[in-house]
């Protein structure tokens, strides 16, 4: 079946660095990607859509500056939050979608914490 | 306002009673409605989707959902359930437009099984 790898599982920084999060669909193509931020025991929070070869859309109130997202090729998209601060500590999720069937194929996410 | 509610936030039952996660949406027309289980850090794995025909689907590990359009309803339901099962259940939606469009996640319903 569809695989979606997401690396790194989990990554402690400081305040003030940047961050990139991969998230490569293994063995099929996705032309669309999304990335998602949960909180403790909450729900998944679209945070935007990635197309390859074009810029990503986000969802109100993501700062698409301070997160980067890049997809570059049908594979892969990554994820950069930069200049992160203490607040930006969550839990990271990217889904790649083969549209043909809707299928939405989840990476194992990214624990990020800033300190 | 478009949106998908799960009414129970935590739901406990014991290891080998029945089980039914209630899904709600409200849409306009009948969304493509999918339900995926979370463990602790992990990512989400889909357990069964429906697009349309039979109302009754079979997913995975021996869970089933019932589409009700008369009641807005997509519950989840699993005849026995097992230790393994306890996690984090989330319902989510996709609006029929014809492209990789988003999944918008209901908040979630955390089963406790005991033993």
């Amino acid at each position: 079946g569809a695989v979606v790898s997401q690396h790194p599982s989990w990554v402690i920084c400081k305040s003030g660095t940047s961050v990139k999060i991969e998230c490569r669909s293994l063995d099929f193509q996705a032309t669309t990607m999304f990335w998602y931020r949960q909180f403790p025991k909450q729900s998944l929070m679209l945070m935007a859509t990635s197309n390859e070869g074009s810029k990503a859309t986000y969802e109100q109130g993501v700062e698409k500056d301070k997160f980067l997202i890049n997809h570059a090729s049908l594979t892969l998209s990554t994820l950069t939050v930069t200049s992160a601060h203490p607040e930006d500590s969550s839990f990271y999720i990217c889904s790649a979608a083969q549209t043909s069937n809707y299928g939405y194929t989840f990476g194992s996410g990214t624990r990020l914490t800033v300190v | 306002a478009q949106s998908v509610t799960q009414p129970d936030i935590h739901i406990t039952v014991s290891e080998g009673a029945s089980l039914e996660l209630r899904c709600n949406y409200s849409y306009g027309a009948t969304p493509y409605l999918f339900w995926y289980v979370q463990s602790p850090g992990q990512g989400l794995q889909l357990l069964l989707k429906y697009f349309s025909g039979d109302t009754l689907v079979q997913g995975i590990k021996g869970f089933e959902a019932e589409f009700k359009r008369s009641q807005s309803s997509f519950n989840l339901r699993k005849p026995s359930v097992h230790w393994s099962d306890a996690a984090e259940y989330f319902c989510a939606v996709v609006l029929n437009t014809g492209t990789a469009s988003k999944l918008t996640f209901g908040t979630g319903t955390r089963l406790q099984v005991t033993l």
